[in-house]
């Protein structure tokens, strides 16, 4: 059972171009949730998906951001006109539901 | 806010010393976790406790957890120069929301 995968580990996008990061649960898992981790700093919670649907997304920026899990493939990240702010480790986390979570590698967003 | 607090921010210790972190969160919680993340790195989930437990083991790691004082602590003994990493507890309030994370306690050993 491989773990979560999360693509691409290393992004670098310029000031105004969208980035889009990508989530892969462990198999059997439905639940998903992403996290932002600024450099020293612990994770933020950023938004809760189950299959289709946007459970809590209490953490996302108003603008910019947003999230979605298809019913098929991956959990998106998407941030549109990304500014030098959002660079970033971006962890996506899954569960068969809580208590326990196992997280992805991360990916390491940087905006030049 | 219901995000943790670790303490101490940074610890060093010696090789086979034991090394031992606290969390304390906010409000009542359904059940704690700690995680280990290496520097550059993903979490790795190392101990969950429930809210009706005070104690667990895992290996060398010991969590006890006191919902009185909304704390808890995790002890590594016997340290190795590969526990050097940032420790993390995380909350869940309620059950399938979101997990609230501490900003972690950074470990050094030295070998």
């Amino acid at each position: 059972n491989a773990g979560v995968m999360q693509n691409p580990r290393h992004l670098v996008r310029r000031r105004g171009q969208e980035a889009r990061l990508r989530c892969s649960p462990m198999k059997g898992h439905s639940h998903v949730y992403w996290y932002r981790q600024l450099p020293e700093e612990g994770l933020k919670f950023m938004v809760y998906l189950q299959k289709e649907n946007i459970i809590d997304e209490s953490g996302m920026p108003k603008e910019r951001f947003s999230a979605e899990f298809p019913k098929e493939g991956p959990s998106i990240l998407r941030i549109q006109q990304v500014v030098r702010g959002d660079s970033a480790a971006y962890f996506c986390a899954s569960s068969p539901g809580v208590p326990e979570a196992f997280f992805g590698q991360g990916t390491r967003l940087t905006v030049v | 806010s219901q995000q943790g607090e670790e303490d101490p921010q940074a610890l060093s210790i010696q090789e086979g010393e034991n090394a031992t972190m606290n969390c304390s969160y906010k409000t009542s919680i359904n059940n704690l976790q700690w995680y280990r993340q290496n520097s550059g790195r993903g979490l790795v989930h190392l101990i969950l406790i429930r809210s009706n437990e005070r104690e667990k083991h895992s290996g060398r790691l010991r969590v006890t957890l006191d919902t009185s004082k909304k704390s808890s602590s995790l002890l590594i003994t016997a340290s190795r120069a590969a526990d050097t990493a940032s420790y993390f507890c995380a909350t869940d309030v309620n059950t399938g929301n979101q997990f609230y994370f501490g900003t972690g306690t950074s470990l050094t050993v030295i070998p």
